[in-house]
């Protein structure tokens, strides 16, 4: 595709219930991250792939998200028994390398738990 | 503990005005990238600058890297409305893949 493409553009979820988030990478992009961008923040790291390899998660804030990329192109993030402080835009960035080629973002799921 | 900090965190112009941002770390960056955010949007990718020094323009931006590489700045001139948007420093250090976002300037140029 063109750009990178996030799906659903907008989720709200019932506190307590699952979601999954999609992302669609530019093809042939190596990198892929995962970011979440509080209201009147800058986006905050979540997690790294590299082709289908998870090499870090360290961003993750809870054992309740989870992150897969199986064939090595589109990646999910899922989380589970969500709670109100999960509410934020979910930007998923893709990029040729990791070494310091740019980043190319979708535009974002935003999740909303009431 | 890495610490970013962009300034002013909010900034409201006139067109025609110019301005500076500033993103400030205490740590050394083997890169930084600058992006621009507009809402609903993603951040896209205004600059990369690497080398200690470094100056780069892109029509009315210049952007700077510090000569240790711990801090760098973007300034416009003559700011047009179109340049309304959340302004990002996003670094990476040395031998990681990671770019970790500033706080962002949030910068609206008024008509």
């Amino acid at each position: 595709g063109a750009g990178v493409s996030q799906s659903p553009r907008y989720k709200v979820a019932k506190r307590g219930q699952d979601v999954a988030l999609r992302c669609d990478p530019i093809s042939g992009h190596v990198s892929l991250f995962w970011y979440q961008q509080a209201l009147g923040q800058g986006p905050e790291f979540l997690t790294y792939f590299q082709n289908e390899a998870q090499l870090d998660k360290s961003g993750l804030p809870s054992d309740r998200f989870f992150a897969e990329r199986p064939e090595g192109s589109v990646s999910t993030l899922k989380i589970q028994r969500t709670q109100q402080e999960d509410s934020a835009v979910y930007l998923c960035a893709s990029s040729q390398t990791g070494s310091g080629s740019p980043l190319h973002f979708g535009n974002g799921t935003r999740l909303t738990v009431t | 503990t890495q610490l970013l900090e962009q300034s002013p965190q909010f900034l409201s112009i006139q067109e025609g005005e110019n301005l500076t941002v500033y993103c400030n770390s205490s740590s050394v960056f083997s890169s930084l990238q600058w992006y621009r955010q507009e809402p609903g949007e993603g951040p896209v990718l205004l600059v990369t600058v690497v080398t200690g020094g470094e100056v780069k323009k892109l029509k009315r931006l210049t952007f700077q890297f510090g000569d240790a590489r711990k801090d760098s700045s973007l300034h416009i001139t003559a700011a047009q409305p179109g340049d309304t948007g959340l302004y990002l420093c996003a670094p990476r250090g040395s031998g990681t893949y990671k770019y970790i976002f500033g706080t962002g300037t949030r910068l609206k140029v008024l008509a």
